[in-house]
């Protein structure tokens, strides 16, 4: 079956500690995405990658990195600097970038910091 | 800038209609697009729409496109309890996805 895992489901970290969240999709995709939710916010991009070894930021970067060391993995770090990193975080991927190419979502982790 | 907007509720009676509207501000996306995400879950591309077309019709769903108002609106016939989810419109803005608030249809039996 093909598709898009991320894992873990649910993650409680302690403020101050780096985290890093998995994403892996076998659909041969090039391009992969990171989406913020927030409830009565809708989705913001966080950081995307069209290609291995190459990715950009979205609309809310800050205190966010990424690597694209594999074409099938694109994991994301909050990292301690983040300022309200507790979100529910959206993995995606498509055939490519550009326009008309669907976007197929992972079923997202929850992030929770106290 | 590009912005989306929709109504964040939206609540029917199983079996009647339902009517998610959504507007949005580039005039140059290509494809708008309706996402489903049920509860706890990721997002499920329902339908979309080119840009050059008016109405798109799939099943139970009916996508309406009103180029000059930048109106985009998602029409459920014979609303079903399954249905009930967070539905969001997304523009297509240069291969990035801007998507809007997320409207929440709760459906009573």
């Amino acid at each position: 079956d093909g598709g898009i895992t991320q894992s873990p489901k649910y993650l409680f970290r302690k403020e101050g500690q780096n985290v890093t969240l998995s994403c892996e999709q076998n659909l041969n995709h090039d391009a992969m995405y990171w989406y913020r939710q927030d409830p009565g916010q809708g989705l913001r991009l966080i950081y995307y990658s069209q290609i291995v070894n190459d990715f950009q930021k979205g609309d809310i970067a800050e205190g966010y990195s990424v690597s694209r060391e594999k074409k099938e993995s694109f994991p994301l770090t909050v990292t301690s600097a983040q300022k309200n990193p507790t979100a529910f975080y959206l993995c995606a991927s498509s055939l490519m970038t550009g326009v008309g190419y669907e976007q197929y979502f992972g079923p997202g982790t929850r992030l929770t910091v106290t | 800038g590009e912005d989306v907007e929709q109504s964040l509720f939206l609540s029917v009676r199983e079996g009647d209609s339902s009517v998610i509207n959504c507007t949005y501000t580039d005039s140059s996306s290509t494809y708008l697009y309706w996402y489903k995400q049920e509860p706890g879950a990721g997002l499920q591309l329902l339908t979309y729409i080119f840009s050059n077309m008016d109405m798109k019709q799939d099943q139970r769903l009916t996508v309406l496109l009103n180029k000059k108002d930048k109106h985009l609106s998602l029409r459920i016939a014979d609303t079903q309890t399954g249905d009930s989810a967070i539905y969001f419109c997304a523009e297509d803005g240069e291969g990035k996805l801007i998507f809007g608030q997320g409207t929440e249809l709760s459906v009573k039996p």
